[in-house]
């Protein structure tokens, strides 16, 4: 099954600080999304990225949040001042043939 | 996105019954997909529906999407304490975003 690696997989936090969570795939897609859930909640779609740009965003990915590929391979959502409701589960995933593929999960604690 | 609701938000199962969970939009969907979420884990794609009325197996799992492309349900029969989780249905668009719906959460009795 082809793979998506996200690190961390739990990361806790200061309210205010800056976040960085990592998305690796295992091969060089183009097409790449960020979705979050909040627990017990439905998984929502953040933003799409592709070709190293912004495809797609919603009304959750404010100015606080933004996506990168800084060298090529990751693929990095960074969120600049973090709040307390963005404690969520932080899901990268690409899209292969119609069928998405979704990493483990960047489980965001923000205290 | 394309809305989608799904019924019921939980689901209490006795090991070895049926059950079944459904998935509906108030306009007409192209595809309808479904993702399963085990507890503390991250959606799995389970199946795409894209034709009318159309009926999908696997093992004890059924996938059927309505004859009007506005609902699905997912069916499973003798349910197993490995069907525990969440089932969700969502939307692909044609620039492959997902809109998923609230989900179903399963629990099982043994």
């Amino acid at each position: 099954e082809p793979e998506v690696t996200q690190t961390p997989s739990h990361q806790v936090t200061q309210m205010g600080q800056e976040v960085i969570l990592r998305c690796v795939p295992i091969s060089n897609h183009l097409y790449f999304y960020w979705y979050r859930q909040i627990l017990g909640q439905k998984v929502e779609f953040l933003v799409s990225f592709y070709n190293n740009e912004i495809s797609e965003k919603s009304e959750i990915f404010d100015d606080q949040f933004s996506v990168e590929r800084p060298d090529g391979s990751n693929f990095t959502l960074k969120i600049r001042s973090t709040k307390l409701e963005d404690s969520a589960m932080y899901f990268c995933a690409r899209v292969q043939d119609t069928e998405a593929f979704f990493g483990q999960g960047t489980r965001l604690t923000v205290v | 996105g394309q809305q989608v609701m799904q019924i019921p938000q939980y689901q209490h199962v006795q090991e070895g019954e049926d059950f079944t969970t459904y998935c509906n939009s108030s306009t007409t969907l192209s595809n309808i997909q479904w993702y399963k979420q085990r507890p503390g884990g991250h959606p799995v794609f389970l199946i795409q529906l894209v034709k009318s009325g159309e009926v999908k197996k696997q093992k004890r799992l059924t996938f059927q999407f309505g004859e009007a492309k506005k609902n699905s349900s997912l069916h499973i029969t003798a349910t197993q304490t490995t069907d525990v989780g969440t089932y969700f249905c969502a939307v692909l668009s044609n620039d492959y975003k997902l809109s998923f719906g609230a989900g179903t959460t399963v629990t099982v009795r043994a």
